[in-house]
Parts: structure tokens; sequence; C-alpha cells
């Protein structure tokens, strides 16, 4: 199956710092991906979807100047969490959708980036 | 609104059978997945559902009735690796994956 990677698979920093967190997909070109969180023991939660050359769609209730996403490419795209506070804390994942797949086009989930903020 | 249910948890005995249902009410269907996800990792994709029928690959299977608004995953000959969240997700008539909260399979040797 298609391969997405992320990274990185942890970081910790301290509070007010800003985290990037990269997305590619290694060997399918992804026109649309997604960045999602997840708190333990909770079910996925779509933060934005993202489209490759242009601005990114936010869910509702999603800070859309504190969770910055660039999709630069279609095999990259990019969260920053800015100014990050202890209640970012989460689990970062990332999914790519393959633009040739056709009908039964899947998305692909990267590992995943686990997030503590100090 | 949309809405996806399915069991929290369930509890299994290794080799045996079991069924993990779920029931949606969306705004429009454009095909149900099934992933699972073990504790701490991400997703990845076990099947997908876009006509009515069984669709059977190895010791998963994963059925769809559009009419009901229903599928369920059968899983057979249960191993212990098979304990995992088994999330159900619809995609609706914008292409947008709706979640289930997932089912917590418990596998009992």
């Amino acid at each position: 199956g298609a391969v997405v990677s992320q990274h990185p698979s942890r970081v910790i920093c301290k509070s007010g710092t800003s985290v990037k967190i990269e997305c590619r997909s290694l060997d399918f070109q992804a026109t649309t991906m997604f960045w999602y969180r997840q708190f333990p023991k909770q079910s996925l939660m779509l933060m934005a979807t993202s489209n490759e050359g242009s601005k990114a769609t936010y869910e509702q209730g999603v800070e859309k100047d504190k969770f910055l996403i660039n999709h630069a490419s279609l095999t990259l795209s990019t969260l920053t969490v800015t100014s990050a506070h202890p209640e970012d804390s989460s689990f970062y994942i990332c999914s790519a959708r393959d633009r040739l797949a056709g009908g039964r086009e899947t998305q692909y989930f990267g590992p995943g980036t686990r997030l503590l903020v100090l | 609104g949309q809405n996806i249910d399915q069991p929290t948890e369930m509890t299994a005995t290794e080799g045996a059978i079991v069924q993990i249902n779920c029931t949606y009410q969306t705004s429009g269907f454009n095909g149900l997945f099934w992933y699972q996800q073990h504790a701490a990792e991400a997703p990845t994709f076990l099947s997908y559902n876009v006509l009515d029928g069984l669709e059977e690959k190895g010791r998963f299977s994963s059925f769809l009735s559009r009419s009901k608004g229903y599928s369920y995953l059968l899983l057979k000959e249960l191993q212990m690796k098979d304990s995992a969240s088994y999330l159900c997700a619809v995609r609706d008539s914008n292409y947008q994956l709706i979640w289930g909260a997932g089912t917590k399979l418990i596998i009992k040797p």
C-alpha cells in the first residue's frame, strides 16, 4: 500500500515555542492531505483539510493562526503549532489521499507525531 | 446531524470470531471504511465498501447495507495481535470522512 511518513515521531517542547510537523507521501501524489489530532482514548478529530497550492480549510473551532498548514507540493504538507501550550499536547496524525486511486481512493495515514508541551 | 455508532468495547476469545457493528446517518454516502488502530499508533486501512454486500480479505470481512445504514467488520480466527481499536468511517457527500468513536477489541487467551 501507499506510504506516508511523518516527522518527527515525538517532540517535547517548552510552552510558548513553535513546533513544525512534516507529512510526506512517499510513493504517490497527494492533492489533498488531512490533519487530525487524537486525545487519549478518543477518536480522530479532523483539524483541517489541505489542498496543494491553496489555503487549508479548517474545521470549526480550530484556530488557523495557531495551527499553520502549508501544502507546498503534491508530496509534502506541514503543520506548525505556534506558541504551543500544554493543552496542545496530543497525538497529531496526517493522512493523504492518492489522487490517482480513482473511485476506491483511500486515505493513507502517517505514523503520527506525539507532542508534549511542558 | 451526522452520526456514526459503534460499540465502545468488545471482548472475544483467541481463535473465535467477532463481529463489530457500525450504524451511520450521514449527509450522503460515498463509501465506508474500516481502520485498525493499535494503542499509540496511527490507524491502518482494513477495508472499503461502497456497494451492498460482503467484501472478504483474509481473516477480515466487511459487510455493507446502504438501505439500513449498517456495516459490520467480521474477524475470524482471532489472534492476540488483533487486540486494537476498530474505527468505522463514512465518506459523506462532501467526500469528508466522518469517524465513529472506535470499538476497543480485547482478545483473551
